[in-house]
């Protein structure tokens, strides 16, 4: 069954970059589309945005002007980058394949923390 | 931007029947919207409980059911049990790939 990992640096200074890699394995990557989602502590889920396995993307447009989503399909993996982060942007940042007709499997997600 | 609503809180007693429903600021909610209904608990990820509005899991207990109810995807749990005390949350298809979450409900089981 596919399994999705997150990888990526915990602490993120603020104005810098966020940067997150989603690897799939036990599937294929091809033929789906690929979303990253996040969890501010305490809050909800929130989408930030999808790629198709051919690198069509789309953003949630509270973020889009911050927002890059990649694909490498050689290796099985999509990314995430995230600019000039503040401390809203601190949360547990999850990958989930989210072809219709459902946003499933996710990966345990990453807690990504903003701070100096 | 489309809102997704859902009640923030609800409560149950041990062995009740509860609905959770998940609604749009503006419109209705129709199967063409594909509601898939998660379940987390406090340090986990989400575990999805139902998608394409009605169909459950693997390895999900059939008292969570999934239905349209009016203009609302629902989420019935019946035979409400203490392990299900937990956040709820749904997310609807808007197209073009687009998914949009709702807020939540917190669930307690009392």
């Amino acid at each position: 069954q596919v399994q999705l990992q997150e990888s990526g640096p915990g602490l993120v200074k603020p104005s810098e970059t966020l940067s997150l890699t989603c690897t799939v394995s036990g599937g294929s990557i091809s033929g789906y589309y690929w979303s990253w989602i996040r969890q501010p502590p305490g809050k909800g889920l929130e989408w930030i945005g999808y790629i198709f396995s051919t690198g069509t993307t789309n953003y949630n447009p509270s973020l889009k002007s911050r927002v890059t989503i990649s694909v490498d399909t050689s290796k099985s993996q999509f990314s995430l980058k995230l600019s000039s982060v503040t401390a809203a942007d601190t949360a547990l940042y999850y990958c989930a394949r989210s072809s219709l007709p459902k946003v499933d499997p996710w990966g345990q997600g990453t807690l990504v923390t903003v701070s100096s | 931007q489309t809102v997704v609503t859902q009640e923030p809180s609800f409560s149950v007693s041990p062995g009740g029947t509860v609905t959770l429903t998940c609604g749009l600021s503006s419109g209705s909610v129709s199967t063409d919207f594909y509601p898939n209904w998660y379940q987390q608990t406090p340090g986990q990820a989400p575990r999805t409980l139902i998608y394409n509005t009605k169909t459950r899991s693997s390895g999900v207990p059939d008292r969570f059911s999934g239905s349209i109810l009016g203009n609302r995807a629902a989420l019935t749990i019946t035979g409400a049990q203490a392990e299900d005390e937990s956040d709820y949350y749904c997310v609807l298809y808007m197209g073009s790939g687009l998914w949009v979450f709702g807020g939540g409900t917190k669930l307690t089981v009392l």
